[in-house]
């Protein structure tokens, strides 16, 4: 069974800083990995897709790596800002055959960007 | 920019009734799932729908639950008698394929509050 872990739980930092929030999971065996963004109380946000093929994935200033063989992915944030703010999700999707075609989602990262 | 619509977005019901939760997908996506996310905890794969019959469910997703397109743009989630640990907010997706290529959109949720 496909088990999905966000570190940090949670991380406030200063506006401009550059971070880094990192996902792991268990199974290899994976179709793609998403990253999202949730708001409080509100949907989510899809942000990247990375297929299983490919090692990274860049939109403006986020940059999300896979490497499938150790079970890890980073979402690179740059020069973050206030807005930044949220809950950042990583869900992986695996093989029908395996772990189905399920997203399985990590328990997120609580971001703060202090201005 | 095309986005997946749930209503309603917050339901109150008490235990034992029957609630119905609808989705109007993206227009030109053929797959179509359903998530929910009970408060604190990780979002929690229920059901997939393609081709007009489901195409996996998770343990969760037992008789109680069911899942219709009734017509060309509607795809509901019924609750045939709520219990109390049913109260989380529901999360309707779609993409457009199933394969890894396959992104996946969600709308807003619809909270569900069972009493």
């Amino acid at each position: 069974k496909q088990e999905v872990t966000q570190i940090p739980a949670a991380l406030s930092v200063p506006e401009g800083e550059n971070l880094v929030l990192n996902c792991s999971f268990t199974d290899s065996a994976i179709y793609n990995l998403q990253w999202f963004r949730q708001d409080p109380g509100k949907g989510l946000t899809s942000l990247l897709l990375i297929q299983s093929s490919q090692r990274e994935q860049t939109s403006g200033r986020l940059n999300a790596s896979l490497d499938k063989s150790s079970g890890r992915s980073t979402l690179y944030i740059a020069a973050s800002q206030p807005g930044d703010s949220a809950t950042y999700l990583c869900a992986v999707k695996g093989f029908r055959e395996t772990s189905g075609s399920r997203l399985t989602f990590g328990e997120g990262t609580q971001l703060t960007v202090n201005p | 920019e095309p986005e997946v619509t749930q209503t309603p977005s917050h339901q109150v019901t008490q235990m034992g009734q029957e609630v119905i939760l609808r989705c109007v997908p993206i227009s030109n996506h053929l797959y179509f799932y359903w998530y929910r996310q009970i408060l604190g905890q990780k979002v929690e794969f229920l059901v997939s729908f393609y081709n007009n019959e489901i195409s996996e469910k998770s343990e969760i997703f037992d008789d109680q639950f069911s899942v219709e397109r009734p017509d060309g743009s509607n795809f509901t989630l019924k609750i045939r008698s709520t219990k109390l640990e049913d109260s989380a907010m529901y999360f309707c997706a779609s993409s457009k394929t199933g394969s890894s290529t396959g992104e996946l959109f969600f709308g807003e949720g619809s909270r569900l509050t069972v009493l």
